[in-house]
């Protein structure tokens, strides 16, 4: 089975831009998770998504959103980008909850 | 309050000598708790998880963690260290809340060093 995928692998926005980061889930899991980990940092919880709604959020502003469609992926969207927002952002999936998540190799993101 | 501490940010051991890596958490709840490992330019790998079943967890790897509640610890230990375990280890603890949600916290993590 193929693992979580993430696209794009790389990216550099510029301030005050805005981005839509994806993720494919394995076949099977309806949770998907969201994380931000900066460099030297372990990774920060953003979101988790179960069947479609939300069901946990980080201490995060409301520049960022997400959501989960009916098969299941899932986008990150960040507002006015700022330089802070750099980071690797990190996709995991599960079949529910956020018992034994599976991650993706994650989406590096780069603010200048 | 969710909170983890993980004691030291560096460990170093000789190959084929105890590893010790050490986690505390908080927690308003009955945890989840689990250990990922992080190999360098790879993605996050779970170790083992503890999930209110027996509080000796064994992993993958030879690692095993024991769930102490009187301490609040957690830590992940290995009998033998081997060349490939040298990575980043990072403990985590998941609470769930009322009307289904749920929170994960990540350790700032531990970098082991295995010397040969």
């Amino acid at each position: 089975d193929a693992g979580v995928t993430q696209s794009p692998t790389h990216l550099i926005k510029t301030r005050g831009q805005h981005v839509t980061l994806r993720c494919s889930p394995i076949s099977g899991h309806k949770s998907v998770s969201w994380y931000q980990q900066v460099l030297g940092q372990g990774p920060q919880f953003i979101f988790q998504y179960y069947e479609k709604e939300e069901r946990g959020r980080g201490n995060f502003p409301d520049r960022f959103s997400a959501r989960q469609f009916p098969n299941y992926s899932s986008e990150l969207n960040v507002n006015a980008l700022l330089l802070g927002d750099s980071a690797l952002y990190l996709c995991a999936s599960s079949r529910t909850g956020v018992h034994e998540q599976y991650f993706g190799p994650g989406t590096r993101l780069t603010v200048t | 309050a969710q909170s983890v501490t993980q004691l030291d940010s560096h460990v170093s051991v000789s190959e084929g000598t105890p590893v010790l890596l050490r986690c505390n958490y908080s927690s308003s709840y009955s945890p989840s708790l689990f250990w990922y490992v992080q190999h360098p330019n790879k993605g996050l790998q779970l170790l083992l998880k503890y999930t209110s079943a027996a509080t000796l967890v064994k992993g993958i790897n030879g690692f095993e963690a024991e769930f102490k509640k009187s301490e609040t610890s957690f830590h992940l230990t290995k009998p033998s260290a081997h060349m490939s375990d040298a990575a980043e280890y990072f403990c985590v603890v998941s609470d769930r809340y009322s009307g289904g949600y749920q929170k994960v916290t990540f350790g700032t993590g531990t970098k082991l060093q295995v010397i040969p």
